[in-house]
């Protein structure tokens, strides 16, 4: 069964620095989606990306955030900055289209220290 | 008030109990619902996706749509230990490209 797949499952880094978190979403999929939870609270959208570009972010998405589709497989979130509170599971989705159900990958724990 | 609203829990019962879940919302705008279902530090994953008011039954799990109360609810049948884990809410519609607005999740014990 098609799956989405997250590497790595948990990044430590120094507080500053730079992480990449990489997704590939479901092959046939047009919709692919970022999402945070932070230990203990709900799940919450950070950012959509459709037909290359970002189609929609939450007030969390600011600058430090930046998405990309580098290849036709991949898709990548990256924090250039982190900060303490940055410390959270990030989940990877993607979808057929807008209003079809949106499959989850296990996602990445991020440490931030 | 929150867009959607989810009972946190926890709620724990015997196995083969029958498990009601429930979520409401604010937004009417919201026109697809799923189920998710999540174990401790893994991802949601998905158990059903409804778009109409009524019920969708799959195995041992029925889910139930009012639009007009804008109410969703998912009912567990004979409940197993293998159970036990955070149920979320999540839904989307409207103008949006596909975000989904989750509820807090809901804490099950499925105690033998």
């Amino acid at each position: 069964e098609p799956e989405v797949t997250q590497t790595p499952s948990h990044q430590v880094t120094q507080m500053g620095q730079e992480v990449i978190l990489r997704c590939v979403p479901i092959s046939n999929h047009l919709y692919f989606y970022w999402y945070r939870q932070i230990l203990g609270q709900k799940v919450e959208f950070l950012v959509s990306f459709y037909n290359n570009e970002i189609s929609e972010k939450s007030e969390i998405f600011d600058d430090q955030f930046s998405v990309e589709r580098p290849d036709g497989s991949n898709f990548t979130l990256k924090i250039r900055s982190t900060k303490l509170e940055d410390s959270a599971m990030y989940f990877c989705a993607s979808s057929l289209n807008r209003n079809t159900e949106a499959f989850f990958g296990q996602g990445t724990r991020l440490t931030v220290v | 008030q929150k867009e959607v609203e989810q009972d946190p829990g926890p709620l724990s019962v015997p196995e083969g109990a029958i498990v009601s879940l429930n979520c409401t919302y604010s937004n009417s705008a919201f026109q697809y619902f799923m189920w998710y279902r999540q174990y401790s530090r893994k991802g949601p994953e998905l158990l059903m996706y409804t778009y109409s008011s009524g019920n969708k039954e799959d195995g041992r799990f029925t889910a139930q749509v009012d639009k007009s109360s804008k109410y969703i609810s998912l009912f567990i049948r004979d409940s197993q230990p293998s159970d036990s884990a955070t149920y979320l809410c999540a839904m989307k519609g409207g103008t949006s490209y596909g975000k989904l607005t989750f509820g807090q999740g809901t804490i099950l014990t499925v105690h033998p």
